[in-house]
């Protein structure tokens, strides 16, 4: 079982709707959780991080998380064109470094 | 705030030279850099995790005598990869994390550098 799931896509909205990205992990004892959008050919953008079960609102992003579930979302609103990117989600790793496990992303594509 | 360069963004080298990657934090002291490597259409692959002034970690199956890592400061970190090939061509992306507090539901967030895409000839 992979640490961090993540559906592959594409995820295909129209524009103005809103998008919906999830992300499982496997690890119950994580406590910080993240989400980075990543451009074709680009590096991975810090968007959002989560620690506390419930929502967190940035603009037209919202990311929830339920530990209890072991489950973290993305809802971005009003989705535009240039949101079409791949969506990674990341998790602490629980040893003592500092790395963060990725998922293998979500490609987002948003219709005009 | 929270920015990564990454230098060069580009390279094109012949088989069998080394190739030199610097990645530097600009705005913060990075406790814990990190390398990557992303082949096309395929997820982030962590190389290796680096702290200043010890050596780094590598990740199973990645050669250590192969890709070096320096970690001269806590600004600065570098990637060589020696005696490169046709098969190390990838893009390598660095990360610096400022890495507060410790272990145990702090912070671990990671800011990307902007890549250096290698062509090996």
């Amino acid at each position: 079982q992979k640490e961090v799931e993540q559906n592959s896509g594409p995820l295909s909205v129209p524009e103005g709707a809103i998008a919906s990205l999830n992300c499982t992990y496997s690890d119950r004892g994580s406590q910080s959780f993240f989400w980075y959008r990543q451009y074709s050919g680009k590096s991975p953008e810090l968007i959002m991080f989560i620690y506390s079960n419930g929502d967190k609102e940035d603009g037209r992003f919202t990311a929830q998380l339920n530990k209890a579930s072991q489950y973290v979302s993305l809802l971005i609103r009003d989705s535009q064109p240039s949101d079409s990117a791949t969506y990674l989600c990341a998790v602490n790793s629980m040893d003592s470094s500092y790395k963060l496990i990725f998922g293998s992303g979500t490609r987002l594509l948003v219709r005009p | 705030g929270a920015v990564v360069s990454q230098h060069p963004s580009r390279v094109i080298c012949k088989s069998g030279t080394s190739v030199k990657i610097e990645c530097r934090s600009l705005d913060f002291q990075a406790t814990t850099m990190f390398w990557y490597r992303q082949f096309p259409k395929q997820s982030l692959m962590l190389m290796a995790t680096s702290n200043e002034g010890s050596k780094a970690t590598y990740e199973q199956g990645v050669e250590k005598d192969k890709f070096l890592i320096n970690h001269a400061s806590l600004t600065l970190s570098t990637l060589t990869v020696t005696s490169a090939h046709p098969e190390d061509s990838s893009f390598y992306i660095c990360s610096a994390s400022p890495g507060t507090g410790g272990f145990g539901g702090t912070y671990n967030e990671q800011f990307f550098g902007p890549g250096t895409r290698l062509t090996v000839l």
